[in-house]
């Protein structure tokens, strides 16, 4: 089955820096892929998704890269601010239509 | 306004003792999943409903199991929580069609302990 991991288990940035959030995946024929931000307490919020047809999707201050070749997915977030303190999941759409997430990066926000 | 609403927030049940949890949404969406989420791990699937379709994951106990009486509401119940149970527990929900078809959108959880 899939299998999705993140590289980093935390990561700590300063302020007005950017953040960049790996994760691999196992499966080639995977072709969909979201990532999650979850504060404390909260649960796993929506941030962007990308389909395997692209390499690269942008949002607003975040962006998502995806190469197919090596399995890896990114994603970056622009001049982070204390506010994007949180875990961030990647999840891979697997065959039975499910999402398998990774382990999460604790994103930390130095000010 | 929250779409995804999973009440309570926080429950205490004993060794034991059932406890449900619940969930209602507002979206309409045809699928809702429940995910159990420990410490700091990623949210792990128990089971989702397509509809009225009931599907288990292979390795969810028995001691779990769920309802959907209707397209708005899905519970969740523990029939003898362990200790090893309390978590948090996640209700998402997403639908079948559409451009945002598979993305899921979570409620904020039910933290579960068990004494």
């Amino acid at each position: 089955g899939e299998s999705v991991g993140l590289h980093l288990p935390t990561l700590s940035v300063q302020e007005g820096d950017n953040s960049i959030i790996n994760c691999a995946y196992s499966n080639s024929a995977s072709d969909y892929f979201i990532w999650y931000k979850q504060e404390s307490g909260k649960g796993p919020q929506f941030i962007i998704d990308i389909r395997s047809n692209m390499d690269k999707r942008q949002g607003q201050r975040v962006t998502v890269l995806l190469n197919k070749t090596v399995k890896h997915l990114s994603l970056q977030i622009a001049a982070t601010q204390p506010g994007d303190s949180a875990v961030y999941f990647c999840a891979v759409l697997n065959a039975g239509n499910m999402l398998t997430f990774g382990g999460g990066t604790r994103l930390m926000v130095k000010p | 306004d929250a779409m995804v609403i999973q009440n309570p927030r926080y429950q205490v049940t004993q060794f034991g003792k059932p406890v449900t949890l619940s969930c209602s949404q507002t979206l309409n969406h045809n699928v809702m999943y429940w995910y159990q989420q420990k410490s700091s791990q990623a949210p792990k699937l128990l089971f989702h409903y397509y509809d009225k379709d009931f599907n288990n994951e292979a390795d969810t106990p028995d001691n779990f199991q769920s309802r959907r009486p209707n397209t708005s509401f899905c519970f969740l119940d523990i029939r003898s929580p362990g200790l090893g149970d309390a978590a948090m527990y996640l209700c998402a929900t997403s639908r079948t069609g559409g451009l945002a078809k598979n993305i899921q959108y979570f409620g904020a959880g039910t933290r579960l302990s068990v004494l």
